[in-house]
């Protein structure tokens, strides 16, 4: 059963740069070439898909963060990290790290419990 | 982007009932559709994959169909572990994105 965790400060000043790491236990995120995203959710609001890497690096992400956004695996420690830069009050939201389905991908069939981020300072 | 439109907002239903959720696509997404739950102060959890596919674990009182731009949730007899916000989110096209969710409370 794979286990992913997200970690990071909870509070980040406007425009600074938000990170954050994912740590993925019960499983090596280098065994198969799964992709691992990040997907954000303001409270009480619906979610957006924010981006993707694959656990040999390639990326997807969305364009509306793009110009801002850098997401990152280290696969000697089973992590895969966010950084967001320039950040607002419109970034405030639960984040969470989501991993793909092996077999059909942009599906996500594990999730983190998710980590609040606010944006204030 | 492909904008994903789910009605109603909210559904109001006594357990045992069936709920019937909908999710419409501003463009074709072809079969390319997934269903999520998501209770209280929880991620997540997928429940249809590819528009009727169930995944791993979940009860057969939940199926999905539909093509194209019109997707169905159906739950054929509510539970009272499934009074949740549903979501759809198409793989069609990047960016993914997801419907603004169905809340299913109890009457």
């Amino acid at each position: 059963q794979v286990q992913l965790q997200e970690s990071g400060p909870g509070l980040v000043k406007p425009s600074q740069t938000l990170s954050l790491t994912c740590t993925v236990s019960s499983d090596s995120i280098s065994s198969i070439n799964y992709y691992w995203s990040w997907i954000r959710q303001p409270a009480g609001k619906g979610l957006e898909w924010i981006g993707r890497i694959s656990t040999s690096g390639s990326t997807n992400y969305n364009p509306s963060l793009k110009s801002r956004l850098t997401i990152s695996v280290d696969t000697s420690k089973n992590q895969f990290s966010l950084k967001l830069s320039s950040v607002t009050a419109a970034d405030t939201a639960v984040y969470y790290c989501a991993r793909e389905m092996a077999t059909i991908p942009n599906y996500f069939d594990y999730w983190g419990q998710g980590t609040v981020v606010a944006v204030s300072s | 982007e492909i904008v994903l439109t789910q009605s109603p907002a909210t559904l109001s239903l006594s357990p045992g009932e069936r709920a019937t959720l909908s999710c419409r696509a501003s463009q074709s997404v072809s079969s390319y559709l997934a269903w999520y739950q998501q209770k209280p102060g929880q991620p997540p959890r997928l429940l249809i994959y590819e528009a009727s596919n169930r995944a791993t674990g979940i009860p057969a009182r939940f199926s999905g169909s539909g093509s194209g731009t019109d997707f169905t949730l159906t739950i054929s007899s509510l539970e009272p572990e499934d009074f949740a916000v549903y979501y759809c989110q198409q793989r069609s096209n990047w960016p993914l994105t997801f419907g603004g969710g169905t809340k299913v409370e109890i009457k």
